[in-house]
């Protein structure tokens, strides 16, 4: 079955440290892919997507993400993080052919410490 | 505010029992989608509506169904409850049906059954 896999559950990191939040999917055939971010509390809310075209991807509040086709593999990464930016983070996948429907993975909580 | 609403915020009622959660999409949109979000399982596709018709499946019970109305607002209906189906049940729509169009949620309705 089609997956998308967040290698870690819980990231801590101190203010203004880089940071990566990893995620895998499955597949190698068409793919398309988003990372969403939910604070607590709220919705969720795209924080950027790889549909085609160039593999690096900028998103909002300073994220991008890393499309690598060989290692399936679509990393958050931000340079230099704020308190603002604890939450939880969903790394999506919608696989071609199917509608649009989105495959979620687990889900990385970021925590930003002063 | 991604201008999807849902209703209720929170709901408590007790296993067997039956509710209806309901989504209003933003202005524009003809797509409604359903996920459920929970500890056991994280974030799944549930069903997907489009323009009031049923346009894909997830792992949705046949205890749960949905529809989309004539003003393209949308309710999920959960019957015969049981305490596993304890769950934030979100709500997102978009312009469009398929991958490329960007899926705004909605807030979230937290059912507990007890």
């Amino acid at each position: 079955a089609q997956s998308v896999t967040q290698l870690d559950s819980q990231v801590p990191v101190f203010e203004e440290a880089p940071v990566e939040l990893r995620c895998n999917y499955s597949s190698s055939v068409s793919v398309y892919l988003f990372w969403y971010v939910q604070y607590p509390n709220q919705g969720l809310q795209l924080l950027l997507k790889y549909l085609s075209g160039s593999t690096l991807v900028k998103g909002i509040n300073g994220f991008e993400a890393e499309f690598n086709k060989s290692q399936t593999s679509f990393h958050l990464r931000k340079p230099s993080v704020h308190i603002s930016d604890t939450a939880e983070y969903f790394c999506a996948c919608i696989y071609g052919g199917s509608q649009g429907n989105l495959i979620f993975g687990k889900g990385t909580k970021l925590s930003v410490k002063p | 505010d991604s201008g999807v609403t849902q209703t209720p915020k929170h709901l408590i009622t007790a296993t067997g029992q039956r509710v209806t959660l309901r989504c209003s999409p933003r202005s524009g949109d003809l797509s409604v989608y359903w996920y459920q979000q929970s500890l056991d399982q994280g974030l799944q596709f549930l069903i997907q509506y489009y323009n009031g018709e049923e346009r894909a499946k997830g792992n949705i019970l046949e205890r749960f169904s949905a529809q989309q109305f004539p003003d393209l607002h949308s309710e999920l209906n959960l019957s015969s409850l049981e305490l596993g189906d304890s769950a934030l049940y979100f709500c997102a729509s978009s312009v469009g049906d398929a991958y490329s169009y960007e899926q705004y949620f909605g807030p979230g309705t937290r059912l507990t059954v007890t």
